[in-house]
């Protein structure tokens, strides 16, 4: 057990809806990232969250958000979702922001029908 | 761009052979991260690599970073079935925040 949580773990919706998936940190660590991966394929960073701040942005499509809150936990927000979208959807924290470790949740899976 | 890329994509071996995962890139890491990841899991980190040259074991996984800290790599010797799973090493481009993934190596050990 990381100490990351993720809620749901599993999601099924429809295309053209909105998820919001939640995620909370390991006690401590200021920094959250969001990661996307897709069914057999590597881990693609979507955003980081540095203390309620973003502080790098990846491949993350402008229909996606995401947000830091003062408790530290972190929700991504996917919108107008299409097939494609389906894949896991990995949070991880870190203690603060850079070179170090990061730990992941155990994921949000996603499915878009 | 900065990219991590991983050979081989695909191994799959019996049980009890010996292996090694490349971890390479173009660009300076000041250290580099391996991680497992099995099927519907996040990746569980193995172990960070921070000098050049720097060599860490952990039980029978074997990992070296490179001398110009462009590189690493992961030898798994006399590989078990609970071996099997996606290798991947990670680290922060230098001059950005952002954390990058290797392509990833996806290991299985055959009984």
């Amino acid at each position: 057990d990381s100490g990351v949580t993720q809620t749901p773990k599993h999601l099924i919706t429809a295309t053209g809806q909105r998820v919001t998936l939640r995620c909370s940190p390991r006690s401590g660590d200021l920094s959250v990232y969001w990661y996307q991966q897709s069914l057999d394929q590597g881990l693609q960073f979507l955003i980081q969250y540095y203390n309620g701040e973003e502080r790098a942005k990846g491949n993350i499509l402008e229909r996606f958000s995401a947000q830091q809150f003062p408790d530290l936990h972190s929700e991504l927000n996917l919108s107008s979702l299409e097939l494609g979208d389906s894949a896991l959807y990995f949070c991880a924290s870190s203690v603060r922001s850079g070179q170090e470790t990061q730990y992941f949740g155990p994921g949000t899976r996603l499915l878009v029908l | 761009t900065q990219l991590l890329e991983q050979s081989p994509q695909f191994l799959s071996i019996q049980e009890g052979e010996n292996l090694t995962v490349y971890c390479n890139s173009s660009s300076v890491f000041s250290s580099l991260q391996w991680y497992r990841q099995e099927p519907g899991e996040g990746p569980v980190l193995l172990v960070t690599v921070v000098t050049g040259g720097e060599v860490k074991k952990l039980k029978r996984l074997t990992f070296q970073f490179g001398d110009a800290r462009k590189d690493s790599s992961l030898h798994i010797t006399a590989a078990q079935p609970g071996d099997t799973g996606l290798y991947l090493c990670a680290g922060v481009g230098s001059g950005t925040y952002k954390y990058i993934f290797g392509t990833g190596t996806r290991l299985k050990v055959l009984a």
